[in-house]
């Protein structure tokens, strides 16, 4: 059982390069998410994804894109990397948000990306 | 002030003591609440799921939630040092009808267990 996995783990990139992160779900979740977790931050929602060809923004979605044009994948760009970029990425995946009973979000082992 | 804030510790307690985690938010919209488990360089685990105000528990553990304070607590039983891992509250307010309720994270806790 695969689950939610994450490509790469580690990545440090110099200012300005751009990279793309990879996620891939296996259980056929509608909802996929991308948040970073910053030290005393928490995890913070950089944008999600309802459903294939869909996509919104997070609270934090300014220097991010984003891509999903298959349903198991979930890809997250950043064009112009910026030492602010410096975090921890994870991607998850939910069958449904929309009901009280299927709110678990299953995530990924996370990117860590450092930008020099 | 920030939504939902946790005391980020870190908390260390010696085996087989009770720990109590708690956070405090200011949203009173919020009716889900979570606890998620994160060990070293993993991603989060869903842990404990509530709706509204009362208690669950499963095992050792024991989720609480007061609306009427905005407080929510988790507590560990007879603690393993398996449980050694950061301890993340979650809650959303969920909206007939939309398509994505958001959900916000405390900063966690990170907890030591002791042998």
């Amino acid at each position: 059982n695969a689950g939610v996995t994450q490509t790469p783990k580690f990545r440090v990139l110099k200012t300005g390069q751009s990279m793309t992160l990879l996620c891939a779900q296996d259980m056929n979740h509608e909802y996929m998410y991308w948040y970073r977790q910053d030290p005393g931050m928490g995890l913070r929602l950089i944008h999600y994804s309802v459903g294939e060809g869909t996509t919104a923004k997070g609270e934090v979605p300014d220097g991010y894109n984003v891509s999903r044009l298959k349903k198991q994948n979930f890809l997250l760009g950043l064009e112009s990397a910026a030492p602010s970029q410096t975090s921890v990425y994870f991607c998850a995946s939910s069958y449904s948000i929309a009901t009280a009973t299927n709110t678990e979000a299953f995530f990924g082992q996370g990117t860590r990306l450092t930008v020099v | 002030q920030k939504e939902v804030e946790q005391d980020p510790g870190p908390l260390s307690v010696p085996e087989g003591a009770i720990v109590s985690l708690n956070c405090t938010y200011s949203n009173s919209a919020f009716q889900y609440f979570m606890w998620y488990r994160q060990y070293s360089r993993k991603g989060p685990e869903l842990l404990m799921y509530t709706y509204s105000s009362g208690n669950k528990e499963d095992g050792r553990f024991t989720a609480q939630v007061d609306k009427s304070s905005k407080y929510i607590s988790l507590f560990i039983r007879d603690s393993q040092p398996s449980d050694s891992a950061t301890y993340l509250c979650a809650m959303s307010a969920y909206r007939l009808g939309t398509s994505y309720d958001k959900v916000i994270f405390g900063p966690g806790t990170s907890l030591s267990v002791i042998p």
